[in-house]
């Protein structure tokens, strides 16, 4: 089946504890991408990447690190979270390097206390 | 700069129209929308390019005005399944492959 599968799909975390939330597209993808939604401010784009080795700052790149090793795989890397990061957290991909249909993942909730 | 949707909420009762408006303040080349089930992640609805094309999905359609930066979604003779928040995209002509949603529009269809 062809999917995006993020994980974990809840996570709570204390206050500067290294985290990584992975995700894994099986479509071939190139284009993958982090979002982060809050109530009231919809979807916001954290890093995206249009291929293997290339990445690039969203909207909202503070406090997060990504990587692109392969095509498939899109972690997404909290060096030290922050309770303002506490949020619902979507990774999505497409196929080409420019943006087509997007398809997310599940989401995971993250709590930073 | 997020795209600006109205309006922020709607209620309707099945069989009605109604019509979620996004406008951005920069040249677009693309304008994408996505319906969004509580509790589950965003569904691709239609994506229309820089052109002024009208694109249809089921009895949901769209259109797309570049000369002022504003695409509209349609919603004809909405059903409960339509219920959900709707968001666009867009991708600006200066920074390709970046997608930049708007806040959302919640729409409840009721009996």
């Amino acid at each position: 089946e062809a999917q995006v599968t993020q994980n974990p799909r809840y996570l709570i975390t204390v206050t500067g504890k290294k985290l990584t939330v992975t995700c894994s597209q099986n479509m071939n993808h190139e284009y993958m991408s982090w979002y982060r939604q809050d109530p009231g401010l919809g979807l916001r784009q954290i890093y995206y990447s249009m291929n293997v080795e290339v990445t690039d700052k969203g909207d909202v790149p503070e406090g997060y690190k990504v990587s692109r090793k392969e095509k498939r795989n899109f972690p997404l890397i909290l060096e030290s979270p922050s309770p303002n990061q506490t949020s619902l957290y979507f990774c999505a991909s497409s196929f080409g390097e420019i943006i087509g249909p997007l398809h997310f993942g599940n989401g995971t909730r993250l709590t930073v206390t | 700069q997020q795209p600006v949707q109205s309006p922020q909420a709607v209620i309707l009762r099945e069989g009605e129209d109604a019509v979620i408006n996004c406008s951005s303040s920069k040249a677009l080349y693309s304008v994408h929308w996505y319906r969004q089930k509580h509790g589950e992640a965003p569904v691709f609805l239609m994506i229309l390019l820089k052109g002024g094309e009208q694109k249809g999905h089921e009895k949901i359609s769209a259109s797309f005005n570049e000369k002022k930066q504003q695409s509209s979604l349609y919603l004809t003779a909405s059903q409960l399944s339509y219920s959900g928040t709707y968001f666009c995209g867009t991708e600006d002509t200066g920074t390709a492959s970046k997608l930049t949603f708007g806040t959302g529009t919640r729409l409840q269809v009721t009996l």
